[in-house]
């Protein structure tokens, strides 16, 4: 079974300024997807950035993105210019890419969130 | 298009009642998964459908737990005598269909559900 770790249960920032925040992950599969997503106190889940595994390039959403290290499992995501509006929980995903026939059948495995602080 | 709904938003029962989330995927959306999150924890699997199939129940509790997605209408997530452990927040997510393209698979969630349990 796939496992995702976020060791920092809570990171704070300054406005304007850059933060990255970790996730680990382990499996044994080599074809998945990553996902970051954050959810505000509204508690809506918003999707932030995706990334596949079979591609070496690092995802990049404006001012959101990945740093993934496959040989590694880790999977992080960095934040530019922060703004008061970021600061919300983050969750890293997993997700298999297996689905015919697998076990997966596309759902998501969560790590179990850090919480960002941005200060004015 | 409206997004994935979800209703209640807030559902308050006392130990012992029946509990029933409502999801109403995105149009177009066949497939639906449930996840729960309890408090200060990130979302957990429960449950996979399809239009009038469970394809997956891995994350489901094997009593008191149940889902539904007919033909029509939306998918319902029902609990029975409730317990103070079944506070938390309950997603529903949908997408379009699982193939291997990851635009395809994107999964939109719901507002969620609050439960309460007093």
């Amino acid at each position: 079974a796939q496992t995702v770790t976020q060791s920092q249960p809570e990171m704070s920032v300054q406005e304007a300024e850059t933060v990255t925040l970790s996730c680990t992950y382990d499996t044994s599969e080599s074809d998945y997807y990553l996902f970051w997503y954050k959810q505000p106190p509204s508690r809506q889940m918003i999707l932030v950035i995706r990334q596949e595994a079979y591609k070496q390039q690092n995802a990049t959403e404006n001012r959101f993105s990945v740093n993934f290290q496959k040989a590694a499992k880790s999977f992080s995501l960095k934040i530019s210019d922060s703004q008061l509006g970021d600061a919300a929980m983050y969750f890293c995903a997993y997700r298999s890419a297996r689905i015919a026939g697998g076990t997966s059948y596309g759902k998501l495995t969560f790590g179990q969130g850090t919480i960002l602080t941005v200060h004015p | 298009n409206a997004g994935v709904m979800q209703n209640p938003r807030h559902l308050v029962r006392r130990r012992g009642q029946e509990a029933r989330l409502r999801c109403s995927p995105m149009k177009g959306h066949s497939h639906v998964y449930w996840y729960r999150q309890l408090p200060e924890e990130g979302l957990k699997f429960m449950v996979y459908l399809q239009k009038e199939n469970i394809i997956d129940e891995s994350g489901m509790p094997k009593e008191r737990f149940s889902a539904e997605f007919p033909k029509e209408g939306p998918s319902i997530l029902r609990i029975q005598q409730v317990v103070r452990g079944d506070s938390a927040a309950y997603f529903c997510a949908s997408s379009m269909k699982i193939t291997g393209t990851s635009g395809m698979n994107e999964q939109f969630f719901g507002p969620g559900t609050r439960l309460t349990v007093l």
